[in-house]
């Protein structure tokens, strides 16, 4: 079966520069959500969207901004990357309806910044 | 502030020992709860979903469970394994289809 697909797996930029990650969920799901977890860290949410609209806004710095598209993928820019910036990048995404609404999570996109 | 709890942040046993993990939420109204685990360097993987109704599911060696009135689960490993160590996540859904994610319990099982 599809599963959520990331990319890239991995990303090394320098200071100041720019990134964007992409998340692509599995068919027909609808909602996104975006996760960095610095090393050793607790996942902390960044934001999500649902039918291409933002749903939810966590601890996503004003450097960055995502978007759903309309066909419901989904991109992290990130802006003036700084040294912090270097995480892990989760992407998960989900069917919204139902009780048994299950969240399936990509392997992620490894930023380093340098 | 964050609506799911996690407790405790990290723990050590030793291979062949139980140990219980707990999430406690703020939630409302409630949908369902979920525990993924998270191998190091790897996205979170479900191991049990449970919603209102239920109060204890498991998953080969991994039992959770549900108090839905106190709000709380709890994610119980028997007979851990080295590959048991992982950081183990409590996501619960509001009516509303938000998810909150905890902070994850990080397990380090030694030989």
């Amino acid at each position: 079966a599809a599963g959520v697909i990331q990319s890239p797996r991995h990303l090394i930029k320098e200071k100041r520069e720019t990134a964007t990650l992409k998340c692509y969920p599995i068919p027909r799901h609808d909602t996104v959500y975006w996760y960095q977890q610095g090393p050793g860290q607790d996942p902390q949410f960044l934001i999500s969207f649902y039918e291409k609209m933002q749903s939810d806004k966590g601890s996503i710095p004003d450097r960055f901004s995502a978007q759903q598209f309309s066909d419901y993928h989904s991109e992290l820019n990130m802006s003036s990357l700084e040294l912090g910036d270097s995480a892990l990048y989760f992407c998960a995404s989900s069917l919204l309806g139902g009780v048994n609404t299950e969240a399936f999570f990509g392997q992620g996109t490894r930023l380093t910044v340098v | 502030k964050n609506q799911v709890e996690q407790s405790p942040q990290s723990l050590i046993i030793l291979e062949g020992k139980n140990c219980t993990l707990q999430c406690n939420y703020t939630v409302s109204p409630f949908s369902n709860l979920r525990w993924y685990k998270q191998d190091t360097g790897r996205g979170p993987v479900s191991l049990t979903i449970m919603t209102f109704s239920e109060n204890t599911k498991s998953n080969g060696r991994y039992t959770a469970t549900l108090d839905a009135d106190t709000k709380q689960s709890s994610l119980h490993i028997t007979a851990s394994q080295l590959s048991d160590s992982a950081s183990y996540i409590c996501v619960v859904s509001a009516g509303d289809y938000k998810l909150s994610f905890g902070a994850g319990t990080t397990v380090t099982v030694r030989a």
